[in-house]
């Protein structure tokens, strides 16, 4: 099946440091989601994103969607080491989601 | 709100066993549901989406009569893997939209580890 373009694939950071993560596509969305997963659990909505230019925050999670509706960014400021896990991006058009292929985030205390 | 429970966490079973898994909104109604398969260190890959009261939409290459899926409630959908081989042991994740064709995103189940020995 189709998949978004996310990178970086994985990182590894120092505890404090900000992270930055993209998602590209051919495709034009409605709208961008971002998900957390953890090991052996399903993925858990982070932030959802409806507008071309939109940029919302939550808590130290910032994303936007980009204005040609083709890209978004996540934003985590000062890292924990509870931020570890795996990052998705999602495109929504209708009633699907097209999943990017993850962001691995590592961090070190 | 918009909790997704699904059932069970892990299935080990012998190969040839037919392996039934559900998928509950807790606290919202949906009308459509999804099913996801994940192998490890990949991204989610819509396997079908499932309809209340009608046929589940298939994605392609994804056998319809090797992953049965009913949803005959607004609460519930079930994906049953029929005559499971080791090569159908993966990750299964369901989820669920809080209202059909609606901006409301999806939210996950925890999903169920499937492993055919």
């Amino acid at each position: 099946g189709q998949q978004l373009n996310q990178s970086p694939q994985s990182m590894f950071i120092q505890e404090g440091e900000d992270v930055s993560m993209n998602c590209t596509s051919s495709s034009i969305f409605n709208t961008w989601l971002w998900y957390k997963q953890e090991p052996g659990e399903g993925p858990v909505l982070l932030i959802a994103l409806y507008k071309a230019g939109e940029l919302t925050s939550n808590g130290r999670l910032t994303a936007q969607f980009g204005i040609t509706r083709k890209d978004s960014f996540l934003n985590i400021s000062a890292s924990i080491p509870s931020d570890v896990g795996i990052y998705f991006c999602a495109g929504g058009a209708g009633n699907m989601l097209t999943f990017g292929g993850g962001t691995r985030l590592m961090v070190k205390p | 709100g918009a909790v997704v429970s699904q059932h069970p966490s892990r299935v080990i079973c012998k190969s040839g066993t037919s392996v039934k898994i559900e998928c509950r909104s807790l606290d919202f109604q949906a009308t459509t549901m999804f099913w996801y398969r994940q192998f490890p260190k990949q991204s989610l890959m819509l396997m079908a989406t499932s309809n209340e009261g009608s046929k589940a939409t298939y994605e392609q290459g994804v056998e319809k009569d090797k992953f049965l899926i009913n949803h005959a409630s607004l609460t519930l959908s079930t994906l049953t893997v029929t005559s499971a081989h080791p090569e159908d042991s993966s990750f299964y994740i369901c989820s669920a939209r809080d209202r059909p064709r609606s901006n409301q995103p999806q939210h996950f189940g925890d999903g169920t580890r499937l492993s055919i020995l």
